[in-house]
């Protein structure tokens, strides 16, 4: 079965730092990648997707996302993080599972603080 | 705001007790799908309709189902509650539910005691 890895579970940064959370999944086939943020009592929201073509995708409020095929890699980065970005970060992979579904699975998600 | 809107936003009840969670997808989207996010599991998915039929399972318990209904509402049904069952539940909703992105709903968060 396909899963998904995220390595850090909690970050915790100072204001203007970078970031980089890591994201690996298991799956030969195609893929959709994601990444969703989930801020302090709020629901997911999308981050930023790939579906192909360029592999570094950019997505809302100054985040990145490079997918790295031949490492089954999808690494989350922003340049200088804010405080207003402390929140949960989801990976979620979205391969085919037959029947024509595609259910999300989610990495346990990393906690990013970010202190002022 | 996704467009995607779930009733409750909490719901307290006892073990034993039944209820069910209803969600709206965003206009003109064909497919819902529910998850189950717990502090131990994560995020997981329960299940998938598309245009009111199921069409995909995931780590769904007997105790609990679902349907959509002909205005495209989903209703996720959950009984015999269990301790465990406590949880954050969430729906999302996509156009045709293929490789297109998921919107989220709010979620309703379910308190067993």
């Amino acid at each position: 079965a396909q899963s998904v890895s995220q390595h850090n579970h909690h970050v915790i940064l100072s204001e203007a730092a970078s970031l980089e959370l890591g994201c690996n999944y298991s799956y030969g086939g195609t893929v959709n990648l994601f990444w969703y943020v989930q801020y302090p009592g709020q629901h997911l929201q999308l981050l930023l997707k790939y579906f192909s073509g360029d592999p570094l995708v950019k997505g809302i409020k100054g985040f990145e996302a490079e997918f790295i095929k031949s490492k089954f890699s999808f690494n989350l980065r922003k340049p200088s993080v804010q405080w207003s970005d402390t929140a949960e970060y989801f990976c979620a992979v979205n391969p085919y599972s037959g029947a024509g579904s595609y259910q999300l699975t989610f990495g346990k998600g990393t906690k990013l603080s970010v202190i002022p | 705001d996704s467009g995607v809107t779930q009733t409750p936003k909490h719901l307290i009840t006892a073990t034993g007790q039944r209820v069910t969670l209803r969600c709206s997808p965003r206009s003109g989207d064909l497919s819902v799908y529910w998850y189950q996010q717990s502090l131990d599991q994560g995020l997981q998915f329960l299940i998938q309709y598309y245009n009111g039929e199921e069409r995909a399972k995931g780590n769904i318990l007997e105790r609990f189902s679902a349907q959509q209904f002909p205005d495209l509402h989903s209703e996720l049904n959950l009984s015999s509650l269990e301790l465990g069952d406590s949880a954050l539940y969430f729906c999302a909703s996509s156009v045709a539910g293929g490789m297109e992105t998921q919107y989220f709903g709010p979620g309703t968060r379910l308190l067993v005691l």
